[in-house]
């Protein structure tokens, strides 16, 4: 069983619309979460990172962590073109020293 | 401005060759990461270190090799035994989970190499 399982896509949604893409994750060892937008031909760009559970909201993104069901989830309000991307989702342990990552999720956002 | 710095962007070699990545870092962080991203695979970690001077084995790391003289630079070689090494390339650090310390432990990426060998 992979460590961090994520729906590979590709997710297609209009201008505008909400937007949610998730993981879940195998160890209840993982206290660090993180999401990274990659758009094509570049290196991933840290979007948020939460410690253990709750939410965590930055502008238009709100990314949220279900400890109890092993379940995080990043969501996008009012999304843009500018949005269309690949992203990831990362896990660590506090004291772990490999980070786990999704295979990314392909988002388009249609004008 | 702090960063990660990876040279070249695009990388042509013949196989059989010996290639080396450079991967820098300003962010005064301990811990370095190489990581393979092919299509539909996700990312994949070659080797890593926590310090100067050790570096651990990832999950594919046959046919590379790595080296950590100084705390800022992580350069990556690929060797001619890489069956496959065309792909693309990311450089990570990270402040060092296992020391203990209070800080977010999150993951910065460097812009990548595209390497390609023919």
């Amino acid at each position: 069983q992979k460590e961090v399982e994520q729906d590979p896509g590709p997710l297609s949604v209009p201008e505008g619309a909400i937007v949610s893409l998730n993981c879940t994750y195998s160890n209840s060892a993982f206290q660090y979460f993180m999401w990274y937008r990659q758009y094509s031909r570049k290196g991933p760009e840290l979007l948020m990172y939460t410690y253990s559970s709750g939410n965590k909201e930055d502008g238009r993104f709100t990314a949220q962590v279900d400890k109890s069901s092993k379940y995080i989830s990043l969501f996008i309000r009012d999304s843009q073109p500018s949005d269309s991307a690949t992203y990831l989702c990362a896990v660590n342990t506090s004291t772990g020293n490999q980070f786990y990552f999704g295979t990314g999720t392909s988002l388009t956002v249609i004008p | 401005d702090g960063g990660i710095t990876q040279s070249p962007k695009y990388l042509f070699r013949k196989e059989g060759q010996n290639v080396t990545l450079s991967c820098e870092q300003n962010l005064n962080h301990d811990a370095m990461y190489w990581y393979r991203q092919d299509p539909g695979q996700g990312l994949r970690l070659i080797y890593y270190s926590q310090i100067v001077n050790d570096f651990q084995k990832g999950d594919i790391a046959e046919g590379y090799s790595v080296s950590r003289e100084k705390k800022e630079s992580f350069p990556l070689t690929v060797t001619s035994a890489q069956k496959n090494p065309t792909a693309f390339y990311l450089c990570a650090s990270s402040m060092d989970p296992s020391s203990g310390g209070a800080g977010g432990y999150e993951q910065y990426f460097g812009p990548g190499t595209r390497l390609t060998v023919t």
